[in-house]
Order: structure tokens, then C-alpha cells, then sequence
């Protein structure tokens, strides 16, 4: 199956500095990937859809200017988080989908912010 | 709008033993239905998926689904569970092929030796 690559798989920052998480389609053309957020035992909640070529959806409640995604070629999508505090830290997935099929996940990105 | 509820957060079964993980969806067009399971800091794998072929399907690890629209339901089943098994199970909804996916709060399975 298709596989998505998401890199660092965790990562430690200090307060007000910014992190940025790399995902990658490694065989298959993106035109779509999709940012999670998940906090401890809690579900999956959808942050933002990353469009190839254009500006990222974001879902309401979301800080764009906090999250900064980029989607600059069909396998790559990058999220930042910008000036991040101790409340930013979470596990953080990012998602791609062929048309029609089932969504792929990359490995998940720990981020703790001290 | 899609939703996705999930009955029981946590669901403890004896190895061996039948596993059911429960699952309802809401959904104003014919779904795309999915189940993925989570280990600890991990991403999530794909289990099996519903895309309107046949209603009951066949996934990895010996489990298995079955699509019932007038219950709206999607319920995961393992006939006889494994100490593997333990983990976080997501049912998922999208409304098309090519649409974020919108999940369920998880129900975490501990298998009792």
C-alpha cells in the first residue's frame, strides 16, 4: 500500500521558538493531504486541509497564522508551528489520500514545547 | 454534516475471546466507512473499509465489519481476540473519495491474559 513518511517522529522545542513537521507521499502524487491533532486518548481532530499549490483550508478554531502550512509540490506538505507555547504540545498526523481510497497516515509527530 | 460515535472507551475482553467494537455513523450521502487501530505513538494503520462494494468486509489481522445502513451502523469484529490486539480502534466517515476523514473519540481494547 501507499505509504505516507512524516518526519521528526518526535521533537522538543523551547517556548517561542518554531517547529517544523515534514510529510511525505513516497509513491504516490498528493494533490491533497491533511493536518491532525491529537491530544492525550482523545480522537483525531482535523486542523486543516493542505492543497497543492494554494493556501490551506483551516477548520474553524484553528490559527492559521499559528500553523503554518505548505504544500509546494504533490509529496510534500509542511506544517509550522510558529511561536510555539507549552499548550501547542501534542502528537500531530498528517494524512494522505488517493481519490477513492482509504487515507494513509504518516507516523505521527511528538512535539513537546518546555 | 458527518459524525461518528463510537460506543465504549474502553472495551476489555479475555484473549480469546469475542471482540465487538461498536460503531454508529451519521451521514447525508452513502459513505465511505473505515476502521483504523493506533498503537502508542504511532500512526494509525488501516484495518478495513467500507466503499459501497460488499457490505460485510474482510480486513487484516482477522477482522472484520459489517455495513448495516438501516441501523447505520459499522460494527468491528474479531472472532477470538489476541494479546496483539490490544490497542486504540478508530471508526471513520468521509463523504467522498477525496475528503478529510472524520473520526469517532477511539475505544481503547485491553486483552486480559
Amino acid at each position: 500500500g501507499a505509504v505516507v513518511s512524516q518526519h521528526p517522529s518526535r521533537v522538543i522545542c523551547k517556548s517561542g521558538t518554531s517547529v517544523k513537521i515534514e510529510c511525505r507521499s513516497l509513491d504516490f502524487q498528493a494533490t491533497t493531504m491533511f493536518w491532525y491533532r491529537q491530544f492525550p486518548k482523545q480522537s483525531l481532530m482535523l486542523m486543516a486541509t493542505s492543497n497543492e499549490g494554494s493556501k490551506a483550508t483551516y477548520e474553524q478554531g484553528v490559527e492559521k497564522d499559528k500553523f503554518l502550512i505548505n504544500h509546494a509540490s504533490l509529496t510534500l506538505s509542511t506544517l509550522t508551528v510558529t511561536s510555539a507555547h507549552p499548550e501547542d504540545s501534542s502528537f500531530y498526523i498528517c494524512s494522505a489520500r488517493q481519490p477513492n481510497t482509504e487515507a494513509f497516515f504518516g507516523q505521527g509527530t511528538r512535539l513537546t514545547v518546555v | 454534516a458527518q459524525s461518528v460515535t463510537q460506543l465504549g472507551s474502553h472495551v476489555s475482553v479475555s484473549e480469546g475471546a469475542l471482540v465487538l467494537l461498536r460503531c454508529n455513523y451519521s451521514s447525508s450521502v452513502p459513505p465511505y466507512l473505515f476502521w483504523y487501530v493506533q498503537y502508542p505513538n504511532q500512526g494509525l494503520q488501516l484495518l478495513l473499509k467500507y466503499t459501497s462494494a460488499a457490505t460485510l468486509v474482510k480486513g487484516i489481522n482477522g477482522f472484520e465489519a459489517e455495513f448495516k445502513k438501516s441501523e447505520t451502523s459499522f460494527h468491528l469484529t474479531k472472532p477470538s481476540a489476541h494479546m496483539s490486539d490490544a490497542a486504540e480502534y478508530f471508526c471513520a466517515v468521509s463523504e467522498s473519495g477525496n475528503t478529510p476523514l472524520v473520526f469517532g473519540k477511539g475505544t481503547r481494547l485491553s486483552v486480559i491474559a
